[in-house]
């Protein structure tokens, strides 16, 4: 069965902290994409990769930044946690398509930040 | 640049009754179009997808969805909705033949609600 992962269903941490959040597919996807997701704004992109160390920002970039050094990872890097980016984050992954083929999405990373 | 409206929050469906789900998108080409539901606690999952052709398309859990060319419509239907179906939905929509552009726009949801 295809997988996207995301290391951490829940995650607490402190305002000021650096915090990463990984996410692994196991498809050979060109595409990788970090999403949040808040009640009432749907999903929202930050940002996403077409390639190894390829990045564009997405709608939501500001206080996040992303690092993919190999083809099946993509992690998503919160420099200073604030309060606001309190969260669901949602990763995904697609083959280089046209927009054409969907998207596989991971269970999500709960991030609350405090 | 391409936008989903899905205006209705939250709505509540009796179990066995039919269900009726609104997308409305913007965008000056015909985009390709998507349906996803979110279990509660779980990522997404694609219900339906529409590229072009037959503008009725089938998808999993008994789900179907209409493209309506001339509304900027794609709502998704189901007949007879189960207690399982309760979840949100989302209607996402991609930039169409324009390839390298990969990246969808998602909708704001639709929470679904069965009651017995």
């Amino acid at each position: 069965d295809v997988k996207v992962t995301q290391s951490s269903r829940y995650l607490v941490k402190r305002t000021g902290e650096k915090v990463f959040l990984e996410c692994v597919q196991d498809m050979d996807h060109e595409n990788m994409f970090w999403y949040r997701q808040d009640p009432g704004l749907g999903l929202r992109l930050i940002y996403f990769s077409y390639d190894v160390k390829m990045k564009e920002k997405g709608d939501i970039p500001e206080g996040y930044s992303v690092s993919r050094e190999k083809k099946e990872r993509f992690s998503l890097i919160l420099e200073s946690a604030s309060t606001n980016q309190t969260s669901m984050y949602l990763c995904a992954s697609s083959p280089l398509s046209g927009g054409r083929q969907s998207y596989t999405f991971g269970s999500g990373t709960r991030l609350t930040v405090v | 640049a391409q936008s989903v409206t899905q205006p209705d929050i939250h709505i509540t469906v009796s179990e066995g009754a039919s269900l009726e789900l609104r997308c409305n998108y913007s965008y000056g080409a015909t985009p390709y179009l998507f349906w996803y539901v979110q279990s509660p606690g779980q990522g997404l999952q694609l219900l339906l997808k529409y590229f072009s052709g037959d503008t009725l398309v089938q998808g999993i859990k008994g789900f179907e969805a209409e493209f309506k060319r001339s509304q900027s419509s794609f709502n998704l239907r189901k007949p007879s909705v189960h207690w399982s179906d309760a979840a949100e939905y989302f209607c996402a929509v991609a930039p169409g033949a324009l390839f390298g552009n990969e990246k969808l726009t998602f909708g704001t949801g639709t929470r679904l609600t069965i009651i017995p």
